[in-house]
Parts: C-alpha cells; sequence; structure tokens
C-alpha cells in the first residue's frame, strides 16, 4: 500500500517568488491536511481538505492557500515568498474526520 | 486556542534506564497521537489514544492517556540508542483533522 507522497523534496526558492507543493494520500483517504515545521514555531497548522472542501485554516497570512482535487491529491502555494517561510511542509493523509494522521516525507523549502 | 505542552524539551539518558515524557493539554480532547521523528525525517506514528484510560505498548514504549487531567505520559523502558529521536505528542482538536501540536521532546540515549 502506498504511503503519502510529497513533491518535491527540496526546493530553493528567492524571495519574492511562488511555489506549488504536492501531496497525493494514501489510496482511499479523503482528508489532507497540512503543516508548517520550523526549529523557532515548531509544527503548526495550515489548512485541511475534505471532499475538496477546506474544513479548517490555521493562523497563516493569505498568501498560503491551498486546494484538493477530486481524486483527494492536494497543492498548496505560497505566494511572495519570504526569508520566513523556509521550512519543512508536511502533508498528513486521513482516512476521514478526526481520524490518525499519516505524514509524507516532505517538502524543504529554502528562501533566499 | 489548544494548547499543548510538553516536558522536558531535552532528555539525556543512559541506555538502560527509564524515563516519562509529559503531554499535557488545555482543552478537553478524547484523542491524543504520538509520534516520532528522526532528523531530518517525517513524522513516525507511535500511538492512537481514544478514550480515557487507554494504555498502549509497543517494544519499550507506553503511552497512556488521562483525559480528566488532560495528561498524556510516554514512558521508556531500558532505553537503547535506536530509540534517540524527537517525539510529539498532538491533540486532535473537535473541528476535524486539526492536530495541535507540542513542543516536542528531543531524547538522546547514551551508551
Amino acid at each position: 500500500k502506498a504511503g503519502v507522497t510529497q513533491t518535491p523534496r527540496y526546493l530553493i526558492k528567492t524571495r519574492g517568488q511562488q511555489v506549488t507543493l504536492s501531496c497525493s494520500p494514501i489510496s482511499g483517504h479523503r482528508s489532507v491536511s497540512w503543516y508548517q515545521q520550523t526549529p523557532g514555531q515548531g509544527l503548526q497548522f495550515l489548512f485541511e481538505y475534505f471532499s475538496e472542501t477546506q474544513r479548517n485554516k490555521g493562523n497563516f497570512p493569505g498568501r498560503f492557500s491551498g486546494r484538493q482535487f477530486s481524486n483527494s491529491r492536494s497543492e498548496m502555494n505560497v505566494s511572495t515568498l519570504e526569508l520566513g517561510d523556509s521550512a519543512l511542509y508536511l502533508c498528513a493523509s486521513h482516512m476521514g474526520p478526526n481520524t490518525e494522521a499519516f505524514f509524507g516525507q516532505g517538502t524543504r523549502l529554502t528562501v533566499v | 486556542e489548544l494548547k499543548v505542552e510538553q516536558n522536558p524539551l531535552f532528555l539525556s539518558m543512559q541506555e538502560g534506564k527509564n524515563y516519562t515524557i509529559y503531554c499535557n493539554y488545555s482543552t478537553t480532547s478524547d484523542r491524543l497521537y504520538w509520534y516520532r521523528q528522526d532528523p531530518g525525517k517525517s513524522l513516525e506514528s507511535l500511538f492512537v489514544l481514544l478514550s480515557n484510560g487507554a494504555v498502549k505498548q509497543e517494544g519499550r514504549l507506553m503511552a497512556s492517556l488521562d483525559t480528566k487531567a488532560r495528561l498524556s505520559t510516554l514512558h521508556i523502558t531500558a532505553a537503547v540508542h535506536d530509540l534517540s529521536a524527537t517525539y510529539f505528542c498532538a491533540v486532535d482538536g473537535w473541528t476535524g483533522n486539526q492536530f495541535y501540536f507540542g513542543t516536542g521532546t528531543s531524547l538522546t540515549v547514551i551508551p
């Protein structure tokens, strides 16, 4: 059974650029959530999608957005990148509401 | 907002010793999760605790949940070097799959 797949694994971007990260959940899972992990702030919730609808959103600026497709794959986009956006971005796959999270390997984003 | 506190933040212990990591959270929740993270890696699920009094064990690790005290513990028995990692607890908020993570406990087991 395939796990959670995140692409790309590593990214280097310049300030002001935008970036799109992708996450394919476990087959049959309909919910995807995203987290940002930094040494200073730890693991912070970005947003969650279930059946193509955003159900929850964390306390991040509007530059952070996401979407989910009909096949449950999800993307998150960060526009106008700032140095502080450098982080490990983790995607989690859930079978349904209020269920265990299975995490992908993450995308390491570096903004220079 | 739900707050999750872990202690200690750093733990250095000798092989063969026992120790406990504590996870306190601020509001009612019946779902608590423990994860392990190795350096540069993702989060690996260790335990899912879904009710008051739940206790789960896997190898040298045992986790428990007391929802009345809003406390979970992760007990390490006879530590070995392979257990060196960062351990996170996470609480599931009531609004779907929004997890609130603790600060993490960085565990180093010294031979």
